[in-house]
Order: structure tokens, then C-alpha cells, then sequence
């Protein structure tokens, strides 16, 4: 079951530069979707969402971008610093309703480098 | 900042024993769910819980599984017979009502030997 897919496994960027996050989707019917961060021996921290009648959401350093045609959405960070580093994970509703699963993709592993 | 918690942080068993993992989830939340994480892989939805009753659950959530809500701040997994395969982070959530994102707490590390 890959309905929610990170093709890329890990990034490098340098500190103050742009990081920039993918994700794919399978399921049409995906109504919201969320971007968490997690440490080692942590749970997953919740960073930002979007409803998927938007195409933009932005707050702070994060922005994330919606692309329904192309079934994509991305994270920006700007800029990148070194406490940015951890594992990023895309996840998706498929309900309207707030009563539902998520569902998660594989996970980015985010370094910055100072 | 109201957080989700789970205990304990490490539960090491042996195959075929009962486990109970337990949550507080954050108090004016009123949707509960399980996931976990296997190592080395994605993170999964096992069973969401509202209103005192399972509201939708994945295939891995069979009959050895089982979650409750025995008073007004706890809710707990278990997993009746445990098998290796069930070695993995386990973590609960939590949202409020009319609100998307969950809230996950530390997690909990089953370790079945």
C-alpha cells in the first residue's frame, strides 16, 4: 500500500539555504494533508497542514504547496537551520470529517549542515 | 503545552504474554488512536477511538488486539498474546474536535523476545 510516497530518503542542505521536501499521492480522495517532524526516540511532531481545497499554506519558515493535478505537495523551510535536522513525514486524510486515520509516507531524513 | 504521554518508554516481553500500553491523551480531546512503527519503516494506523468505541481499525488490528478507555483520562492497547513480529514503537494520538492534526506522544518501544 503506497497511496502516500516520499521518493527521496534523505537531504543535505546548508544552514540559511532552502529545503524543500517532496511528496506524492495515489489517492484522489485525500482531503487533508499534514507534514510532521520527528526526533530519534520521539513521536511525530505536528509542523503544518492543508486542506485540499488551498494551494498554499504558510507559517514561519514553513510553507507547504499543494498540487492536486499533479496528486504532489511539498515543504519549504526558509531558512534551513541545524535544529531542522530529523525525519520528515507526509501524511494524508482521506476524510472530511477530523475523525480519521492518517496516513503516512515513508519519511525524509532532513540534515542541515552549519 | 498540553502534551500526549505514554508509558512505559520500553516494555520488553516475551512471546505470548499480555502487554497493556497506556496513553493520557491531552484532556479536551475527544478522537484516540494507535499507530505504530516498525524499524526501518513507514507509520501506521492501527485503530481510532471516539465516543468509547472503535470507529475504524486496519487489518493489523486482529483479535489480539483490544483498546479501552477505563476512566476519563486513560487510554490503553493491548495485545493479548504477543509474537515477534509485533516489536515495534508504538505510539498514541489525539485531536480535538474540528481539528485535522493529531497530537502523538513519546511512544512506547515493545520489545517481544
Amino acid at each position: 500500500d503506497q497511496q502516500v510516497k516520499q521518493n527521496s530518503p534523505s537531504l543535505s542542505v546548508q544552514e540559511g539555504r532552502i529545503s524543500i521536501l517532496n511528496c506524492d499521492y495515489t489517492n484522489s480522495m485525500f482531503d487533508y494533508f499534514l507534514w510532521y517532524k520527528k526526533y530519534p526516540a520521539e513521536g511525530p511532531t505536528f509542523l503544518i497542514s492543508i486542506s485540499s481545497i488551498k494551494d498554499k499554506n504558510e507559517d514561519g519558515r514553513f510553507t507547504v504547496f499543494l498540487n492536486k493535478s499533479a496528486k504532489h505537495l511539498s515543504l519549504h523551510i526558509v531558512p534551513s537551520q541545524p535544529g531542522d535536522s530529523a525525519v520528515y513525514f507526509c501524511a494524508a486524510s482521506p476524510y472530511s470529517s477530523n475523525t480519521g486515520k492518517l496516513i503516512f509516507g515513508q519519511g525524509t531524513t532532513l540534515q542541515v549542515k552549519p | 503545552e498540553p502534551e500526549v504521554t505514554q508509558t512505559p518508554s520500553h516494555q520488553v516481553t516475551q512471546m505470548g504474554q499480555e502487554v497493556i500500553l497506556r496513553c493520557v491523551p491531552i484532556s479536551n480531546h475527544l478522537y484516540f488512536y494507535w499507530y505504530r512503527q516498525i524499524l526501518g519503516q513507514k507509520v501506521e494506523f492501527l485503530v481510532s477511538f471516539y465516543n468509547n468505541e472503535i470507529s475504524e481499525k486496519s487489518e493489523i488490528f486482529d483479535d489480539q488486539f483490544s483498546v479501552e478507555r477505563p476512566d476519563g483520562s486513560n487510554f490503553t492497547l493491548k495485545i493479548r498474546s504477543t509474537k515477534l513480529e509485533d516489536s515495534a514503537m508504538y505510539f498514541c494520538a489525539s485531536n480535538a474536535q474540528g481539528r485535522h492534526e493529531q497530537y502523538f506522544g513519546p511512544g512506547t518501544r515493545l520489545t517481544v523476545t
